[in-house]
Formats: structure tokens, sequence, C-alpha cells
């Protein structure tokens, strides 16, 4: 079956550190891959895609490279800010006809001013 | 544009009791797919409507279900409430079905079953 495996959180760093948080997948077939980002009482926002391998999503300073050999789609970004915190999710879409997400179970992020 | 709107975004209920929740999709956008969100279980697929059409459905007990009108609007609904339905119930809408859009999501409906 399809299943995404994140990083447990939560992860607590400081203001301008680097930020990683690892992704990997399992699935069948040639999925595309998804990073959304949730913020305390909002829904799911899309951060950035990659739909297939070495392609690299990116957007507001955070990147992931779509990693076939590795099945990894790892987050990153340079220097993170206190806005980053939030709840992040890591997802794939395997295209069966239809809009259907599966979702790692999320990793909590907390940047400290 | 509008985003996705849903309503309510609060409900308490009690067990045995139903619920009916609403989503709004962006204008112009006709997939809608609901997903389920709790600490335990993460987010996980309830089901997805297209042109009014149910498209795929993930593994859940028959209590839910859902539809769509030909505005695009869905609706899902829980019958015979349980404590373990208690759960943020996030809709999200894309332009097309098929795969693999970005799919725009809403703020939820927080339900909670006393």
């Amino acid at each position: 079956g399809n299943s995404v495996t994140q990083m447990e959180g939560p992860v607590t760093l400081s203001e301008e550190a680097f930020l990683t948080i690892n992704c990997t997948y399992t699935a069948t077939g040639y999925p595309s891959l998804f990073w959304y980002v949730q913020y305390p009482g909002e829904g799911l926002q899309l951060l950035l895609k990659a739909t297939k391998a070495d392609d690299k999503g990116s957007n507001k300073g955070f990147e992931a490279t779509y990693r076939k050999e590795t099945t990894s789609f790892h987050l990153e970004k340079g220097s993170v800010q206190v806005s980053d915190s939030a709840v992040y999710f890591c997802a794939l879409s395997v295209i069966q006809g239809a809009q259907k997400l599966v979702f790692g179970q999320g990793t909590r992020l907390t940047i400290n001013p | 544009k509008a985003g996705v709107t849903q309503t309510p975004r609060y409900l308490i209920k009690t067990r045995g009791q139903q619920v009916t929740l609403s989503c709004s999709p962006i204008s112009g956008h006709r997939s809608v797919s609901w997903y389920q969100q709790t600490p335990g279980q993460g987010l996980q697929f309830l089901f997805e409507y297209f042109s009014e059409t149910q498209r795929n459905k993930g593994n859940f007990p028959g209590r839910f279900s859902g539809r769509q009108f030909s505005n695009s609007r869905s609706e899902m609904n829980v019958s015979t409430l349980e404590l373990g339905d208690s759960a943020l119930y996030l809709c999200a809408s894309s332009p097309l079905a098929g795969g693999p859009y970005e799919q725009f999501f809403g703020p939820g409906t927080r339900l909670t079953v006393l």
C-alpha cells in the first residue's frame, strides 16, 4: 500500500537555524509528493510539490527534492523564522483517477526567537 | 477569489446523534474531498466527489456518507455518532479530478462528541 513516514516531532529550533524534516514514502506506481503546512486554528496550505523524480519544489525559502532512489522528500530551509512555527505534513498522491492524499503523521515545529 | 468555506466551524453533539457538515469549494472547482484529522490517526481520507459522483472512498464505516450538489457544494453526514468521531473534518477542493492537482483546504469543522 501507499504510506508516508515523517521524522518524529516536536522539533524546536532557534531563529535563523537550519531546518530539515525527513520524509520517506512507500508507493505503488509513480506518486506526486507534497508538503503541506498547518498553522494554529487553520486548515492545510500547500507549501510545495514535486511530480516526478529529481524535481525540486520550492516556496518561501523551503525546498524539497523528489529522490526516487531513496524514496525520500525531505523538507529543508536555510534560516527559519518564528513565523515558520507550525505543523508540517508530507503527503503523496498516486494517480488513480481520484484526488486522494496520503499524509504522514505531521511534525510540529517551534521556532524560538 | 474566496477560499474554501466550511460550516459550522464548531459543533458539539452527543453519542447516537447525527451531524451534517457543509463545504463550499472555491468557485469553479468541481472536485471536493473530505479528510478526518485526529491526534491518534492523523489525517485520513474520507471520500472525494466530482460532478455529484463519489469517485473514491476511504476506509471508514458506512455511518460516514456524503454528497455533492450541482453547484459543487458538498455535505458529509455522520450518523449514530461515537466518541471516536470527535475530530477536525477538513474539506478540500481542486479544479479537476484525477490528480495530482493542488487541493485547497478549508479551515475545518471541529466536531466534539460527548
